[in-house]
């Protein structure tokens, strides 16, 4: 069966320090990775999806980067975080467009 | 602008009730509509609707999905308190193929 995962599950972080989240798919081969952002009380919104290694599409302009080094593995990145990426990150898959995603537990982040 | 709209934005009732969850959407390419339930962490996938007037059931949750009226509606009967969650509505659209819109999801809390 497939799982996700993603590290750190939580994590504060300064203003203007970079950032790095990890996520990893088993149990498939050449998954459909997201990666979401949930704001306080809020719903999600994508942020990056991926359809293959180094390829990635980006929804919203932001500070925020992604990339796909391996087939399973996305991350989320910040060369300097702002306030305003403060959130809970959610990672998803997905085998293939019109079959539902699957979230990973999620990291949240706080920026003080 | 797509978008997607739940109402009511949250819902507190007693243990046997039976509660009815709205999603509306103005998505110009739709192609699916998605309900998760979302505790405390990663949302988990509870229904995907294509076609209208064909209910998906799953214990006590139903949904059915009206395209000519633009929305779909989430049924729990007899609630427990462990169906106290936030519950999110996506819409996938067909023209970008990987785009979930969500909305902002409803928060039912069960009392016993």
């Amino acid at each position: 069966s497939q799982t996700i995962h993603q590290w750190p599950a939580t994590l504060v972080q300064p203003v203007g320090s970079p950032l790095s989240l990890e996520c990893t798919v088993e149990g498939t081969s050449n998954p459909n990775l997201y990666w979401y952002r949930q704001a306080a009380g809020r719903g999600l919104q994508l942020l990056f999806y991926s359809v293959g290694i180094g390829q990635i599409s980006s929804e919203v302009p932001q500070n925020l980067s992604a990339s796909r080094p391996q087939d399973r593995q996305f991350i989320l990145s910040s060369k300097k975080l702002l306030l305003s990426d403060s959130g809970f990150y959610l990672c998803a898959w997905n085998p293939t467009s019109g079959y539902e995603q699957y979230f990973g537990p999620g990291t949240r982040l706080t920026v003080t | 602008e797509d978008k997607v709209v739940q109402s009511p934005l949250s819902l507190v009732v007693h243990e046997g009730d039976t509660v009815t969850l709205n999603c509306s959407y103005e998505v110009t390419n739709f192609r699916s509509l998605l309900w998760y339930k979302q505790e405390k962490k990663a949302p988990t996938f509870l229904f995907m609707l294509t076609s209208s007037g064909i209910e998906k059931k799953s214990g006590r949750l139903s949904s059915i999905l009206d395209k000519k009226e633009l929305f779909s509606i989430l049924n729990i009967t007899a609630t427990q308190t462990g169906d106290s969650a936030v519950y999110l509505c996506a819409v996938e659209e067909s023209l970008s193929s990987y785009k979930l819109i969500f909305g902002s999801g409803t928060r039912l809390l069960v009392r016993p």
